[in-house]
């Protein structure tokens, strides 16, 4: 079946530790999005990815990086610089373009704790 | 710039009984809306989206909801709630001059009471 898979469904970090969480599709999607979530704020935009090999700085994308070497796959890596990285993390794909009226798929998330 | 607003961070209502979320948005251009749900330690799912034509707008589960927009609003109903339909509900607008990057609401927690 098409989908996105998230990797880990939990993980825990100590502090000073980079993590890094894993999103693959198999949609065809030329966007891919990483969005976190904390009680009470809604999704907030880390990065998204529109084309392989190019990424865009979202909302709050200090402390965390990404890479789209493949279009299939956007790792998001959450470095010791975030200062708060205990939250829900939300990947997504789209198909992207301008002209495009539809929806955005979800990954099941993937939850970080920071020891 | 696009923005979205869920007044609500709670809706309680009866096993039963016709349950509304709300939505206002703001644009430039047209918008495009979109509501999802979101069960526990799950990712969002889609449920419905306007983009054009009539302003009722028929969704899955038994959802739906009507673009109004002189008020600017995009409010989620149901005629007859069920204890699961309790969930966390996200309102997302897009503008039709803007980029195709989406925007969140807070999300509103829909508990429905036996």
């Amino acid at each position: 079946d098409g989908g996105i898979t998230q990797s880990p469904k939990y993980l825990f970090r100590k502090e000073g530790q980079n993590v890094t969480l894993s999103c693959e599709q198999n949609l065809n999607h030329d966007a891919m999005y990483w969005y976190r979530q904390d009680p009470g704020q809604g999704l907030r935009l880390i990065y998204y990815s529109q084309i392989v090999n190019d990424f865009q700085k979202g909302d709050i994308a200090e402390g965390y990086s990404v890479s789209r070497e493949k279009k299939e796959s956007f790792p998001l890596t959450v470095t010791s610089a975030q200062k708060n990285p205990t939250a829900f993390y939300l990947c997504a794909s789209s198909i992207g373009s301008a002209g495009y009226t539809g929806e955005l798929f979800f990954g099941e998330g993937s939850r970080l704790t920071v020891l | 710039a696009q923005s979205v607003a869920q007044p609500e961070d709670q809706v309680n209502v009866a096993e039963g009984n016709p349950l509304t979320v709300k939505c206002t948005y703001s644009v430039s251009g047209n918008p495009y809306l979109f509501w999802y749900v979101q069960y526990p330690n799950r990712g969002l799912q889609f449920l419905l989206k306007y983009i054009t034509g009539d302003n009722l707008v028929k969704g899955s589960y038994g959802f739906e909801a009507e673009f109004n927009k002189s008020q600017t609003s995009f409010h989620l109903k149901k005629p007859s709630a069920l204890v699961s339909d309790s969930a966390l509900y996200f309102c997302a607008v897009r503008d039709s001059r803007g980029s195709y990057i989406p925007t969140f609401g807070r999300g509103t927690s829909l508990i429905v009471h036996p």
